[in-house]
């Protein structure tokens, strides 16, 4: 079965700084799609960044970005120039056939 | 366009006591998800109906859970009788076809608080 692992329990970023959250999961696939969703205390979970694993070229998304190593199996989210507005839970995501398989997440906390 | 609406935000039983709750998918989204998230944990998947088909409950405790989506629309989720170990935020989600990019869009959950 395919596994997602988020190794950062919590971080924390200075308003306007630059963050790194790390991702890697464990698949024999070659064809798939992976994500990063967000979510705020208020529990709705949005989606920050999404990557598909035939595409080299890694996806961006204002100041969210992600470094997709395919042979690593690892996907980690660039945030630039923290806002207070990030805090919140970050999940990590696979999909090939079946639904979303979600990592622990990471707690980021923005620090003004 | 109105998201995925789930009632109750919040609900708190005694033990042994039955609860439900509801969701109502994006208008025009035949696929339906319902998912447990345990505190500071990612969510797992309970059940995901393809219109009013449940197609994959692998994950559902059925001696106690139960769910229904009887005419391919809204869904309720059934915990009878809660324990003290459901005590948990229920999401529910949607998407257009499960097929496609695996994008989902998720209700606000039910905070479930078992005493």
């Amino acid at each position: 079965a395919q596994t997602v692992t988020q190794s950062q329990p919590e971080m924390s970023v200075q308003e306007a700084e630059t963050v790194t959250l790390s991702c890697t999961y464990d698949t024999s696939e070659s064809d798939y799609y992976l994500f990063w969703y967000k979510q705020p205390p208020s529990r709705q979970m949005i989606l920050v960044i999404r990557q598909e694993a035939y595409k080299q070229q890694n996806a961006t998304e204002n100041r969210f970005s992600v470094n997709f190593q395919k042979a690593a199996k690892s996907f980690s989210l660039k945030i630039s120039d923290s806002q207070l507005g990030d805090a919140a839970m970050y999940f990590c995501a696979y999909f090939r056939d079946t639904p979303l398989v979600f990592g622990k997440g990471t707690r980021l906390s923005v620090i003004a | 366009e109105a998201g995925v609406v789930q009632s109750p935000r919040y609900k708190i039983i005694e033990k042994k006591q039955p609860v439900a709750f509801w969701c109502n998918p994006i208008s025009g989204h035949n696929t339906l998800y319902w998912y447990l998230q345990n505190l500071g944990q990612g969510p797992e998947l309970l059940i995901r109906y393809e219109n009013e088909e449940a197609v994959d409950d692998s994950q559902l405790p059925k001696d106690r859970f139960s769910a229904e989506r009887l005419k391919g629309v809204d869904s309720t989720l059934k915990i009878q009788p809660a324990e003290l170990g459901d005590s948990a935020v229920y999401l529910c989600a949607s998407s257009l076809r499960v097929d496609l990019t695996g994008e989902l869009f998720f209700g606000e959950g039910s905070r479930l608080t078992v005493l």
